[in-house]
């Protein structure tokens, strides 16, 4: 079965630094790649996705990721962090073909933004 | 248009009785999902709906969970004699259609919180 690790459970970035939130994937082939983030008591919004081509993706809210073949990593970055960027951000993938396309989530990492 | 709405937004109750969880899906929406969020487990796939039939029910815990969709639509997720370990926020998602060749974004409800005493 697929599983997806976010290494890091709580990062703390001053406003105006850069981010970058790390994401590994255990799957055989190429699974579909998505970053979601949850503000506190919001529901899960999707910041963007990769299914295949071009590895560099563009999402909302200036963030970017990076896919990785040889390393099973999809991470997320930004150049320079607001202070709403404070929210919980989940890595997720998506079984191509299996059926029900049910999202396998990380644990999720914590971002908390100091002014 | 609207989004996917869950109710209620908060539910306390005692451990031992029934819950049912209601979602409203995306209007048009064939495919419906239910997931958990909790503390130790983070985010679960539970039950996933197309249309009204249920053909992958792999996430649900045990028995005592179960849900339902009517005309298409509204779905109901019921946890009969609940536990402490239900305590979670449950949350519901939509998409265009679950089982195509391509993939239809999954949009997410605000989640219904649910505490078992």
């Amino acid at each position: 079965a697929q599983s997806v690790t976010q290494p890091d459970i709580h990062i703390t970035v001053s406003e105006g630094a850069s981010l970058e939130l790390r994401c590994n994937y255990s799957y055989g082939a190429t699974p579909y790649l998505f970053w979601y983030v949850q503000s506190p008591g919001q529901g899960l919004q999707l910041l963007l996705k990769y299914f295949s081509g071009d590895t560099l993706v563009q999402g909302i809210k200036g963030f970017e990721a990076e896919f990785k073949r040889s390393q099973s990593s999809f991470n997320l970055r930004k150049p320079s962090v607001h202070w709403s960027d404070a929210a919980e951000y989940f890595c997720a993938v998506v079984v191509p073909g299996a059926g029900s396309y049910q999202l396998t989530f990380g644990k999720g990492t914590k971002l908390s933004v100091i002014p | 248009g609207a989004g996917v709405s869950q109710s209620p937004s908060n539910k306390v109750t005692e451990k031992g009785k029934d819950v049912e969880l209601r979602c409203d899906p995306i209007s048009g929406h064939t495919a419906l999902y239910w997931y958990r969020q909790s503390l130790g487990q983070g985010l679960e796939f539970l039950i996933y709906f197309q249309g009204n039939s249920a053909p992958d029910k792999s996430g649900l815990p045990s028995d005592r969970f179960s849900a339902e969709r009517t005309g298409g639509s509204v779905s109901t997720l019921t946890i009969q004699r609940t536990q402490q370990e239900d305590s979670a926020v449950y949350l519901c998602a939509s998409s265009l259609s679950g089982s195509t060749l391509s993939y239809n974004e999954q949009f997410f409800g605000p989640g219904t919180r649910l505490t078992v005493l």
